[in-house]
């Protein structure tokens, strides 16, 4: 079974742009969440998603935004870029609903952001 | 509410010597416990969870963790490292009825031949 994919792996963007991250789940699976990782930050949840509606939303500004799509596969956006934006964006999938059973998690390889 | 603590930002240890990662949490409500590992520029995987089932918790690639809910923590060991265990650890907590989860700080485990 193919594991969590995401495209691209790698962006540069300047600041003020737009980016629309993409993840593909775990076939079957119907819950996708996804996370920013900075050495400063650490790992932060950004929002989640199952059967097509937001389920949970991090504290994040409104510039990030995400959807999901009927095939389960999922987008995030991030609006006027901002240096700070710079960062591993994490995908991962899951089975259950969140806060379902044992809600194991499976991680994508993450897309490295860098704004200029 | 809900945190989690990692107690060590990197751990040291020689090749064959036991592992200790040490994360003490706390929740309002019983939580689930995990613990992930990270590689060098990969995603995380899952070593282990805890869900209210047995306190002991056994995990992939030798590792387990004991869930103490007096002591507040969530202990990752291992009795004998190997230089494939150097990388990044991250333990997890999730609680309450939105289960949104917060992440540790991470550890690093460094592993000398």
């Amino acid at each position: 079974k193919a594991g969590v994919t995401q495209t691209p792996r790698y962006l540069i963007k300047t600041r003020g742009q737009q980016v629309t991250l993409s993840c593909s789940p775990i076939s079957g699976h119907r819950s996708v969440s996804w996370y920013q990782q900075t050495p400063g930050q650490g790992l932060q949840f950004l929002f989640e998603y199952f059967s097509e509606t937001q389920r949970n939303k991090g504290n994040f500004p409104g510039r990030f935004s995400g959807r999901q799509f009927s095939n389960s596969r999922s987008e995030m956006n991030v609006s006027t870029l901002e240096l700070g934006d710079s960062a591993l964006y994490l995908c991962a999938s899951s089975l259950e609903p969140p806060g379902q059973g044992v809600y194991e998690q499976y991680f994508g390889p993450g897309t490295r952001l860098t704004v200029t | 509410a809900q945190s989690v603590t990692q107690l060590d930002s990197h751990v040291s240890v020689s090749e064959g010597t036991p592992v200790l990662l040490r994360c003490n949490y706390s929740s309002s409500y019983s939580p689930s416990l995990f613990w992930y590992v990270q590689h060098p520029n990969k995603g995380l995987q899952l070593l282990l969870k805890y869900t209210s089932a047995a306190t002991l918790v056994k995990g992939i690639n030798g590792f387990e963790a004991e869930f103490k809910k007096s002591e507040t923590s969530f202990h990752l060991t291992k009795p004998s490292a190997h230089m494939s265990d150097a990388a990044e650890y991250f333990c997890v907590v999730r609680s309450g009825g939105s289960y949104i989860p917060t992440f540790g700080r991470g550890t690093s485990l460094i592993v000398h031949p």
